[in-house]
């Protein structure tokens, strides 16, 4: 039972452009949001997270936007630098989930010159 | 401030043979979590301590897995026997016990042949 989808196995996207990846969740107990990027070798790091309470956070170069009566959260990148070349986890929680993280398969972006 | 620390970062051994992992999470994070990455796809929990009792381990295969946090800091996970479906990226990460954000340690990567 797949609850976080994150359909795009693969994304491709020239720099200075906006990245834009997508999330999709069945549970709609989840009530916190959270964006990780991971590269080669290193674990997950913690990029951009949101409230269930809210429909769009920023941080820099990154928003996240969620819209919970499509059950879709996605993640935009602007502008887009090679840097941000990694693979993209999507993941959620429930507040009685005890801070449990369920993630989605991962998109890996890939930023073209 | 010093991240997860795991060891060993790559481990190969046999089926059947047994393997053990260690963490060391942030200092002062109650809440330390072992999750398995297979290739392609997202991470999933195996267990949650907060401080030294199980919160869940609902997806920990009982039989061949098993995990202790020493006195609420280290913890170490053990697999016996292995099987070659356990061949994975073993995740630990650290919160703390208000937070929905982890710390995510490098992963030890596991091959069984």
């Amino acid at each position: 039972d797949q609850q976080v989808k994150q359909n795009s196995p693969s994304l491709s996207v020239q720099e200075g452009r906006i990245s834009i990846l997508n999330c999709d969740y069945t549970n709609s107990m989840f009530d916190y949001f959270l964006w990780y990027k991971k590269y080669p070798a290193e674990g997950p790091t913690f990029l951009i997270s949101i409230s269930s309470i809210k429909d769009k956070n920023e941080d820099g170069r990154f928003t996240v936007f969620l819209n919970k009566s499509a059950k879709h959260l996605s993640l935009h990148i602007v502008p887009s630098q090679p840097g941000d070349s990694a693979v993209y986890f999507c993941a959620a929680s429930t507040i009685q989930g005890a801070q449990k993280l369920v993630f989605g398969q991962g998109t890996r972006l890939t930023i073209n010159p | 401030e010093a991240g997860v620390a795991q060891s060993p970062r790559y481990k190969i051994i046999e089926k059947r043979q047994s393997v053990a992992f260690w963490c060391n999470p942030i200092s002062g994070h109650a809440t330390l979590y072992w999750y398995q990455q297979i290739l392609g796809q997202g991470p999933k929990l195996l267990i949650q301590f907060q401080n030294n009792g199980v919160v869940d381990d609902s997806q920990l295969p009982k039989d061949r897995f098993s995990a202790e946090r020493l006195k609420g800091v280290d913890s170490t996970l053990k697999i016996q026997p292995a099987k070659l479906e356990d061949s994975a990226v073993y995740l630990c990460a650290s919160s703390t016990d208000t937070s929905y954000e982890q710390y995510f340690g490098p992963g030890t990567r596991l091959t069984v042949t």
